[in-house]
């Protein structure tokens, strides 16, 4: 079946060291997100690949980089976790094309992480 | 800034109870998406809404759009186990036309 993929679903890391999360997917969807959720608030837009094109929120901090090398997978680096980055980071996909309206979005199971 | 207001934001029914929880802006949207969302588990689109009065069924889960287009409405009927779940309304209003979210409507249903 055609899915989005989040590894691992679950990550401990230490305060400060850098962490990695990754998103697969095999819609050949063109458009990847990266959110994150605290508990009880609602999915909040990190940053988001239209093609390859790197669009980034005005309010995620500097801490919080992306790659996407290929159309495929999708990548979210902390360089310095800090307790308050504890969440769940939900990946999403959709297939968009400028000027032609909108369509939902494939989220990921999520990965949660826990800063310790 | 388009903001989402959901409410309740807690509900606690028994099985075979029926429920409506809204979804309300002071903006209007293009369109508004209603997703599910499990514990441990990413949000699943149940509906987009696309028409102003709009109405959409799916078996016991019925979804409206407010004819101004700044609302939006999921009834359901005779709730089960099942059904339990965080309720997300989206729609978009970003920067560049992303999703936003509402913060959701937590729903246990209760055998």
């Amino acid at each position: 079946d055609a899915m989005v993929i989040q590894n691992p679903r679950y990550q401990v890391t230490q305060f400060g060291k850098p962490v990695t999360l990754s998103c697969s997917q095999t819609l050949n969807h063109n458009v990847m997100y990266w959110y994150q959720q605290k508990s009880s608030q609602a999915p909040k837009l990190l940053f988001h690949y239209y093609d390859k094109d790197f669009n980034n929120e005005a309010d995620t901090p500097d801490n919080f980089q992306s790659r996407r090398p290929n159309t495929s997978f999708c990548f979210l680096d902390i360089r310095s976790p800090g307790l308050g980055d504890a969440a769940m980071y939900l990946c999403a996909t959709s297939r968009a094309a400028r000027g032609q309206g909108y369509r939902g979005y494939t989220f990921g199971s999520g990965t949660r992480l826990t800063v310790v | 800034t388009q903001l989402l207001e959901q409410s309740p934001q807690f509900l606690s029914i028994q099985e075979g109870e029926n429920l409506t929880v809204y979804c309300n802006s002071s903006s209007v949207f293009s369109s508004l998406q209603w997703y599910r969302q499990e514990p441990g588990e990413g949000p699943v689109l149940l509906v987009t809404v696309v028409t102003g009065g709009e109405v959409k069924k799916l078996k016991r889960l019925t979804f409206q759009f407010g004819d101004a287009r700044k609302d939006s409405s999921l009834h359901i009927t005779a709730a089960q186990p099942g059904d339990t779940g965080l309720y997300l309304c989206a729609g978009p209003g970003g920067s560049q036309g992303n999703l936003i979210f509402g913060k959701g409507t937590k729903l246990s249903v209760k055998p």
